[in-house]
């Protein structure tokens, strides 16, 4: 198994721009969430979905947007990239209840935004 | 919403002494704490957890200890080695299905 998997590594844009950062899990979990890293600040949640077809908004959801067609794929859109937006983004996916809390997070996508 | 406090930010002890670090959260509800080691660059790595109906878990030189009533739990490393060095998080599961995180603590671990 790959566990979860997420491109690109690094991206670099310029404001306004937007782009899909992609993230998939092999593991048939229900659970998938994204979440930003920024110093000091932890790990935050921006959307999250319980299953295909079924999304939420987290703590910190502006500017992005997810959508879950299928269990494996879960993207992240940012619409209109902004310098606030620079972060270490996080994907991570898990079962559904019982022993399925622990999280399995991806290996991280590093954005700046100029 | 819930709110998941964590102290310290840093903290440096010497090879072999023990490290502990302590989270607190606000949201009685909240059933699910895990702890997370995460080494510079790489994601973070589950390395204990525990649910709200335990008081106390350990695997090897980590256990981690909650206290429902006070809405605390504390992760705890005896006999620290160099590779212990990391940021560790904590994190609460509330009944939304939401993880929050606590800020973090840096261990360094001096030889």
């Amino acid at each position: 198994n790959a566990g979860v998997t997420q491109t690109p590594k690094f991206q670099v844009l310029k404001t306004g721009q937007s782009m899909t950062l992609q993230c998939a899990q092999d593991m048939n979990h229900e659970y998938m969430s994204w979440y930003r890293q920024d110093p000091g600040m932890g790990l935050r949640l921006i959307h999250y979905s319980v299953g295909a077809g079924i999304t939420d908004q987290g703590e910190v959801p502006n500017g992005y947007n997810v959508s879950r067609s299928t269990t494996e794929d879960f993207p992240l859109r940012l619409l209109s990239a902004a310098p606030s937006q620079t972060s270490v983004y996080f994907c991570a996916s898990r079962a559904e209840g019982g022993r399925g809390n622990e999280q399995f997070f991806g290996p991280g996508t590093r954005l700046t935004v100029l | 919403g819930e709110n998941v406090e964590q102290h310290p930010s840093t903290l440096s002890v010497q090879e072999g002494d023990s490290a502990v670090i302590k989270c607190t959260y606000s949201d009685s509800a909240s059933n699910y704490f895990p702890w997370y080691k995460q080494e510079l660059g790489k994601r973070p790595q589950l390395i204990i957890d525990i649910r709200s109906n335990v008081g106390e878990k350990k695997d090897q030189r980590i256990a981690v200890t909650l206290n429902k009533t006070a809405k605390h739990f504390s992760l705890h490393i005896t006999e620290t080695q160099p590779e212990d060095s990391a940021v560790y998080f904590c994190a609460a599961l509330n009944t939304g299905n939401q993880f929050y995180f606590g800020t973090g603590t840096s261990l360094t671990v001096i030889p």
